[in-house]
């Protein structure tokens, strides 16, 4: 039972354009959200969270989108640089919990 | 300050063999994870810790065990190596049960 789902893969953008990834999610005990990049060969960095009571979260070239009624939540990378190229994971959390759901991940790829 | 930081970086085991996997972490953080990175799958939590002295089962426990002697180090082993434990392995720890959590750079596990 997948809880939190990213369906799509892989992305391929131009720089300068906008990167929009997407995440699903079932468990509506989620209200922590969280996005990390991964590099390869490196572990996952953290980039940006969101509060189920927030519906949206900026912290510079990034932003986080939540929708409640629909269970899904994007990232929005404007403008996009070649230096983004990673995988994308989103991950969720319960009320009160420190345990991190995470999805499969999508691998961005920003091309010059 | 090192951060997250994990041994070995690389190892291959044969069925039936045991190991342990360190964490340390030199942030004062309380709590501390073991995942697992399989392809297509995301990070999936193995066993987590909120404190000195304690453990708690994650996601996919079986075949682990953890534990959490000094705050600073957080120990994964594997009693009976199988190849389903073959895998990238990596530590996290985060000061309190929200917000980010950091990664250690990971292990990668092969058994054959």
């Amino acid at each position: 039972d997948q809880q939190v789902k990213q369906n799509s893969p892989s992305l391929s953008v131009q720089e300068g354009r906008i990167s929009i990834l997407n995440c699903d999610y079932t468990n509506s005990m989620f209200d922590y959200f969280l996005w990390y990049k991964k590099y390869p060969a490196e572990g996952p960095t953290f980039l940006i969270s969101i509060s189920s009571i927030k519906d949206k979260n900026e912290d510079g070239r990034f932003t986080v989108f939540l929708n409640k009624s629909a269970k899904h939540l994007s990232l929005h990378i404007v403008p996009s640089q070649p230096g983004d190229s990673a995988v994308y994971f989103c991950a969720a959390s319960v009320r009160g919990g420190s345990r991190l759901t995470f999805g499969e991940g999508t691998q961005l790829t920003v091309n010059p | 300050n090192a951060g997250v930081t994990q041994t070995p970086k690389f190892r291959v085991l044969k069925t039936g063999q045991s190991m342990t996997l360190l964490c340390a972490q030199d942030m004062n953080h309380e709590y501390m994870y073991w995942y697992r990175q399989d392809p297509g799958m995301g990070l999936r939590l193995i066993h987590y810790s909120v404190g000195e002295g304690t453990t708690a089962k994650g996601e996919v426990p079986d075949g682990y065990n953890v534990s959490r002697l000094k705050k600073q180090n957080f120990l994964l082993g594997l009693e009976s190596a199988a190849p389903s434990q073959t895998s990238v392995y990596f530590c996290a720890s985060s000061r309190g049960a929200r917000g980010e959590q950091y990664f250690g750079p990971g292990t990668r596990l092969t058994v054959t």
